[in-house]
C-alpha cells in the first residue's frame, strides 16, 4: 500500500522557517518524481515545487522561488520542504505528492502551515 | 505562463442526474510527444486530493466507471453520468509539464 506521511506544520511568525518532512512507503521511492502542493482557503489548490529521482532537478511555483527549496533523500524514504521568509499567503494545508507521466497520482494527508503573528 | 479555466465554480446537482464540468487552457496542452497531459482530481470534504482520470480520459484503477473525462487541445470535460452522494466535493483539472498548473475548482454540491 502507497503510504505519504507529512510532518513538520505548525504555526510560525512571518518572516520565519519551517522544514516540512515527508515520509515514504509502498513504492520505489528512488525512481519516481515528487512534489508539494498545498491548499489555500481562498485559491484552492497550488502546485509549489518538484524534484526528479535523485534530486539534480528542481522546478518551484514563482512565488515560492527564492523563499522554498525542495529535497529529498532516497536513502531514508524521504522528501523535504524547507520554507524561509514565510508570507500569511503561505498559510495552507501541504500535501507531500507522487508525480506520475505528469500527474499527481498519490496524495499525504497534508500538514498545516499556519503563518500568523 | 498556462491559464486553467474550469466552468461552473459551484455545480448544484440532484442525485442520480448526470452532471459537466469545463476546463479551458490558455492555450494548446498538447505536449512534443505527443500526449496531452491533462488530469482530473476530486477533493472530498476533509480528504486529501484524488487522481481521477490522467491523460484526458485515461480512469484510474477503482475509479468509479461513471466518471469520464474527454477534449481536446484547449478544451476539455469531466462528466458523472449519475451522481452519488459521495461525489460531493471541490473537482480540480491539472496540467502537468515541468511545473503543474491546476483550474481554480469546481465545487459540487447535493
Amino acid at each position: 500500500e502507497v503510504q505519504l506521511v507529512e510532518s513538520g506544520g505548525d504555526l510560525v511568525q512571518p518572516g520565519g522557517s519551517l522544514r516540512l518532512s515527508c515520509g515514504v512507503s509502498g513504492f520505489p521511492f528512488s525512481r519516481h518524481w515528487m512534489s508539494w502542493a498545498r491548499r489555500t482557503p481562498g485559491k484552492g489548490l497550488e502546485w509549489v515545487a518538484k524534484i526528479n529521482e535523485d534530486g539534480a532537478e528542481k522546478y518551484y511555483v514563482d512565488s515560492v522561488e527564492g523563499r522554498f527549496t525542495i529535497s529529498r533523500d532516497n536513502a531514508k524514504d524521504s522528501l523535504y520542504l524547507q520554507m524561509n521568509s514565510l508570507r500569511a499567503e503561505d498559510t495552507a494545508m501541504y500535501y507531500c505528492v507522487r508525480d506520475h507521466e505528469y500527474a499527481l497520482d498519490y496524495w499525504g494527508q497534508g500538514t498545516l502551515v499556519t503563518v500568523s503573528s | 505562463d498556462i491559464v486553467m479555466t474550469q466552468t461552473p465554480r459551484s455545480l448544484p446537482v440532484t442525485l442520480g442526474q448526470p452532471a459537466s464540468i469545463s476546463c479551458r487552457s490558455s492555450r494548446s496542452l498538447v505536449h512534443t510527444d505527443g500526449n496531452t497531459y491533462l488530469s482530473w482530481l476530486q477533493q472530498r470534504p476533509g480528504q486529501p486530493p484524488r487522481l481521477l482520470v490522467s491523460k484526458i480520459s485515461n480512469r484510474l484503477s477503482g475509479v468509479p466507471d461513471r466518471f469520464s473525462g474527454s477534449g481536446a487541445g484547449t478544451d476539455f470535460t469531466l462528466k458523472i453520468s449519475r451522481v452519488e452522494a459521495e461525489d460531493v466535493g471541490i473537482y480540480y483539472c491539472l496540467h502537468g509539464s515541468h511545473s503543474y498548473t491546476f483550474g481554480q475548482g469546481t465545487k459540487l454540491e447535493i
